[in-house]
């Protein structure tokens, strides 16, 4: 057990719809990340949040955007939904103190499950 | 673009090491060496990371040449839970902090 908590664990919805991934990173943990793993792109970095703000982005689309709230967890909100979009959602924390830098190690969740139909 | 080549899959018994390797001829200075795994669907492990010397965890040890061009995983006493696909990835300040998981090595541990 990481200690990173995902909810809802599975999820299923129709096209044109919008969920929302949640995430609770590690107690003191002040940055989330979140990857996308589809079958045809492998894991795909979307986004990282470090105390509230967005610190970096990857290959995050338009339609989907992401937040961390003063109490540190973290939701992952996706519109107008496509099948492609179907995949595991992963969240990740670190403590990401500024005298550890690089050497910062990431812990993931269990992962959502997204089922597009 | 991932920049670390793997075999993209190993078979090991059950009780012998495991030893995992990964090519990384284009490293930097400043990249450090990181391995995770995943097994089945859940998500990524961390196992270990190093610079430019190896290292031992409880997990693993991470053996890494003088010149950084490549570097090995050992899992010393493999058991069927190892099964799983283990990632190399490069992580340096210039590449931000997230990891670059490229496609990996699927290790396969028969009894």
């Amino acid at each position: 057990d990481s200690g990173v908590t995902q909810t809802p664990k599975h999820l299923i919805t129709a096209t044109g719809q919008r969920v929302t991934l949640r995430c609770s990173p590690r107690s003191g943990d002040l940055s989330v990340y979140w990857y996308q793993q589809s079958l045809d792109q492998g894991l795909q970095f979307l986004i990282q949040y470090y105390n509230g703000e967005e610190r970096a982005k990857g290959n995050i689309l338009e339609r989907f955007s992401a937040q961390q709230f003063p109490d540190l967890h973290s939701e992952l909100n996706l519109s107008s939904l496509e099948l492609g979009d179907s995949a595991l959602y992963f969240c990740a924390s670190s403590a990401q103190l500024r005298t550890s830098g690089i050497t910062d190690t990431q812990y993931f969740g269990p992962g959502t499950r997204l089922t597009v139909l | 673009d991932a920049k670390t080549t793997q075999p993209p899959s190993m078979d090991c018994a059950e009780g012998r090491a495991a030893n995992l390797p990964c090519n990384h001829s284009t490293i930097s200075g400043n990249e450090y060496v990181y391995w995770y795994r995943q097994i089945h669907s859940q998500g990524p492990q961390y196992i270990i990371h190093g610079l430019k010397n190896n290292e031992t965890n409880e997990m693993a040890s991470l053996i890494i040449t003088e010149d950084r061009k490549s570097s090995t995983l050992i899992l010393p006493h493999a058991t069927l839970r190892d099964t799983a696909v283990y990632y190399c990835i490069l992580r340096s300040l210039d590449s931000g902090y997230a990891l670059n998981f490229g496609k990996g090595t699927s290790l396969l541990v028969t009894p």
